[in-house]
């Protein structure tokens, strides 16, 4: 079954640093979210992404957030100046009416 | 406001035991709904998905039910399995607000049923 496929794992980055985190979907969908889930807490949505451009976002996703899809594979979500809150889970999908979900990458800033 | 609520938070039952887990939503306007399963520190694996006009969906010992009128699913999880244990999270995906189904709208997810199977 083709999956969502998601890199680094994991990310260790100090406070202040950049960070992106890479998503591919799969290949032939045409919708692109990212999520989050903070140890314990619920999965929260970020960002959808659709022809190229933000269909919708959350609170959460503030000026310090950005996402991308620079070529025809890979989707990106990119912290500018990362805060000890921003530690979580982040969970990139993609998807028409279902949702197919990564298995995430788990960002830790210290 | 739109939001997802599970009980019960955890369950712990002996293998073998048929289980229910519920899912109730505010707003009755829902466009589907969807069961993951999510492993400590992984990702989180798509179970069932019910579009707002059905009624049930089945996966082998799963079945998932959806009564939009009163605002809740169900998952039934039969002959269960110490392979079983995860934690199952419900999401619901509300009618977009914008017309022209040029997007799908978010999901927006419960706190999740932590689900322990002992032998």
């Amino acid at each position: 079954e083709p999956e969502v496929t998601q890199t680094p794992s994991h990310q260790v980055t100090q406070m202040g640093q950049e960070v992106i985190l890479r998503c591919v979907p799969i290949s032939n969908h045409l919708y692109f979210y990212w999520y989050r889930q903070i140890l314990g807490q619920k999965v929260e949505f970020l960002v959808s992404f659709y022809n190229n451009e933000i269909s919708e976002k959350s609170e959460i996703f503030d000026d310090q957030f950005s996402v991308e899809r620079p070529d025809g594979s890979n989707f990106t979500l990119k912290i500018r100046s990362t805060k000890l809150e921003d530690s979580a889970m982040y969970f990139c999908a993609s998807g028409d009416s279902r949702g197919f979900f990564g298995q995430g990458t788990r960002l830790t800033v210290v | 406001k739109q939001e997802v609520t599970q009980i019960p938070a955890a369950l712990s039952v002996p293998e073998g035991e048929n289980l229910v887990l519920n899912c109730s939503f505010t707003d009755s306007a829902i466009y589907n709904l969807q069961w993951f399963r999510q492993d400590p520190g992984k990702g989180l694996t798509s179970l069932l998905l019910i579009q707002s006009s059905q009624r049930e969906q089945t996966s082998g010992r799963l079945n998932a039910s959806l009564d939009k009128s009163s605002g809740r699913s169900t998952l039934y999880i039969a002959a269960s399995q110490p392979g079983d244990s995860a934690t199952y999270l419900c999401a619901v995906r509300w009618t977009p607000p914008y017309a022209g189904g040029t997007s799908y709208g978010k999901l927006t997810f419960g706190q999740g049923t932590i689900l322990t199977v002992h032998p």
